[in-house]
């Protein structure tokens, strides 16, 4: 099994919502990634947890709140969010050096 | 701190034509290179990547690149084009860390 799978792949939220995004890996990686994508830009890093320790935070505002229940699970949890945080969010995990697999990434829309 | 810069943020290619993607590093120390394609309304997919060894990597679909340390260079090529090979493209360098980063990408277009 070589799949990062993420739900949902689409997603419309208010300002006031809360909601949260998923993604599982059975790789038996040890790094688990989120990273945003806005249109026609590359992939902005937000999150790497490693062997389920949140290792790498890029100053994300607190509005999003990452989890890792366990090895194979990674959250993203949405609240109170901005209509310019519309974008894709892309899950990704990694055994380590650089080489990283990718979810196919949950839209979010914010209205 | 090390960086990539791509060359073009555009390229287009008749289809069989050779395919040159042009990315450049910056890193006091010998970076992990990387080439991620993605495809539209896609995650992206690791292409070939260099670590240590031989400086001329080969990856899927036909794609490959040289590490080029004197030039701080490692671009990616492709004989010859296919329409499937539209998509964008993105080189990455790591110094073999959690952190990952990605230039700014490179669109292919394939004209028939």
């Amino acid at each position: 099994d070589t799949e990062v799978t993420q739900t949902p792949k689409h997603l419309v939220m208010g300002m006031t919502n809360k909601k949260s995004l998923k993604c599982e890996q059975h790789m038996g990686h040890r790094a688990m990634y989120w990273y945003k994508q806005k249109a026609k830009k590359p992939p902005e890093l937000m999150f790497v947890y490693s062997y389920e320790k949140l290792s790498i935070n890029e100053s994300v505002p607190s509005r999003f709140s990452p989890e890792c229940p366990n090895s194979s699970l990674l959250n993203l949890h949405l609240h109170a969010l901005q209509p310019e945080d519309s974008a894709l969010y892309l899950c990704a995990s990694s055994p380590g050096g650089g080489e990283l697999f990718f979810g196919e990434g949950s839209r979010l829309t914010v209205l | 701190a090390q960086s990539v810069t791509q060359l073009g943020s555009h390229v287009s290619v008749s289809e069989g034509a050779l395919v040159l993607l042009r990315c450049n590093y910056s890193s006091s120390v010998p970076p992990y290179l990387f080439w991620y394609v993605q495809y539209p309304n896609q995650g992206l997919q690791l292409l070939l990547k260099y670590t240590t060894g031989a400086t001329l990597v080969k990856g899927i679909n036909g794609f490959e690149a040289e590490f080029k340390k004197s030039e701080t260079s490692f671009h990616l090529t492709k004989p010859s084009a296919h329409m499937s090979d539209a998509a964008e493209y993105f080189c990455a360098v790591t110094l073999n860390t959690d952190k990952l980063i990605f230039g700014t990408g490179t669109r292919l277009q394939v004209f028939p």
